[in-house]
């Protein structure tokens, strides 16, 4: 079956810190990447994706991720977060043609102002 | 407010009880999705309907839940005979289109405690 492994279960950073959070998977064939985040009191929503084309994504609020094929990554970068950025963040993956992700079990992420 | 909708926010009951939560997607949105989420894990996936029709259900899914999603819209998940077990988050999640990269948008999900 396939898993999803996030590495990094509970981050504590500074403001100005640079973030990078893991995410490996199990499958090996063609898959759609995702992070979500979710906001203290908020749902879930999409921070960015990756389906095909260029494997460095970006997406909202400075973030980007990524997609490593040869070592099953997809792992998530900020270059200097905020204390906005506290949140709990999730990678999702599905296999290429599949609607249904397998998300990781997320990171919870804590910036100190 | 034109997002994903559930209802109730929050439901305490007893071991044994029947309990049902409801789901509003976006409008236009033909795929629903439910998950279950309990402290310090993820999503996992219990069934998604395209429409009115539910296409997967997840195996470990006991056959004491049930969803529904008449004509389309709203869905049901109905959770029978609850367990101590059954208490977690439930989300729902509906997204668009016909590629499986699409976003999916979730509600604020129902909280359930089985006492």
């Amino acid at each position: 079956a396939q898993s999803v492994s996030q590495h990094n279960h509970h981050v504590i950073l500074s403001e100005a810190a640079s973030l990078e959070l893991g995410c490996n998977y199990s499958y090996g064939g063609t898959v759609n990447l995702f992070w979500y985040v979710q906001y203290p009191g908020q749902h879930l929503q999409l921070l960015l994706k990756y389906f095909s084309g260029d494997p460095l994504v970006k997406g909202i609020k400075g973030f980007e991720a990524e997609f490593i094929k040869s070592k099953f990554s997809f792992n998530l970068r900020k270059p200097s977060v905020q204390w906005s950025d506290t949140a709990e963040y999730f990678c999702a993956v599905n296999r290429g043609g599949s609607y249904i992700p397998t998300f990781g079990r997320g990171t919870s992420l804590i910036v100190h102002p | 407010d034109t997002g994903v909708s559930q209802n109730p926010r929050h439901k305490i009951t007893k071991r044994g009880q029947n309990v049902t939560f409801r789901c509003d997607p976006i409008s236009e949105h033909n795929r629903l999705y439910w998950y279950r989420q309990t402290l310090g894990q993820g999503p996992e996936f219990l069934t998604y309907f395209q429409n009115e029709a539910q296409l997967e259900k997840s195996r470990l899914l006991s056959d004491r839940f049930s969803a529904e999603r008449p004509k389309g819209s709203f869905s049901t998940l109905e959770i029978q005979r609850t367990e101590q077990g059954d208490s977690a988050m439930y989300l729902c999640a509906s997204s668009f289109g016909r590629v499986s990269y699409n976003e999916q948008f979730f509600g604020p999900g129902t909280r359930l405690t089985v006492l």
